[in-house]
């Protein structure tokens, strides 16, 4: 299985602010086979990236992912007051599919 | 636009049974791959089962598998969890996930991320 490993836990910043967010797995993430999600507190998760860097369907351009193998990032390159959440990666490379324990963005 | 809205979820004791379903619309139900996601009480996210388009074939995580079945009527639009032998650790609100249409399963598992997720049932197994 698959360990996703989320950094940092907790991330306390102000909007405008431009962030990197790291998901590092335990094996080579194959095909670059990772996504994004964001959760606010009550609300399902919302897919914002697949196939380590294309954005989903109606995703703002200030959110990208990079990476591949075993190092993938999230950047929000300016934060929004919405943007504030718990994002997830997940891969899907290899069975079992796996998430990460999350980041969450908070407003300093 | 896509929706997906569970239903089911409750208070049942341990070693109890609960049925949970997913009314689907919006998208052609029968020709997507869907699943169940999980998440506990202030933690993160754990795939369940997935089950194909027509429903021949079906996927579970290790954690689940024996005691939960999935299952769907694509004449009703509505995908189904069927969970017995329930224990406190399957305690968590349950998201059902749509997948895209392009994924690729084994006879074992759909490599494959999720689209569209439900706004959840909450499962609480306690005595």
């Amino acid at each position: 299985e698959i360990v996703l490993t989320q950094s940092p836990g907790t991330l306390s910043l102000s909007p405008g602010e431009r962030t990197t967010l790291s998901c590092r797995a335990s094996q080579s993430v194959s095909s670059s086979y990772l996504a994004w999600y964001q959760q606010k507190p009550g609300q399902a998760p919302r897919l914002l990236i697949y196939g380590a860097s294309s954005r989903a369907t109606g995703i703002p351009d200030r959110f990208s992912g990079s990476g591949s193998g075993t190092d993938f990032t999230l950047t929000i390159s300016r934060l929004e007051p919405e943007d504030f959440a718990v994002y997830y990666c997940q891969q899907y490379g290899s069975s079992p599919l796996t998430f990460g324990g999350g980041t969450k963005v908070e407003i300093k | 636009e896509v929706q997906l809205l569970e239903s089911g979820g409750g208070m049942v004791q341990p070693g109890g049974s609960l049925r949970l379903s997913c009314a689907a619309s919006g998208f052609t139900f029968s020709s997507y791959v869907m699943s169940w996601v999980r998440q506990a009480p202030g933690k993160g996210l754990e795939w369940v089962s997935g089950i194909s388009g027509g429903g021949g074939s079906t996927y579970y995580a290790d954690s689940v598998k024996g005691r939960f079945t999935i299952s769907r009527d694509n004449s009703k639009n509505t995908l189904y969890l069927q969970m017995n032998s329930l224990r406190a650790e399957d305690t968590a609100v349950y998201y059902c996930a749509k997948v895209p249409r392009a994924v690729y399963c084994s006879s074992t598992s759909c490599y494959t991320y999720f689209d569209y997720w439900g706004q959840g049932t909450l499962v609480t197994v306690s005595s």
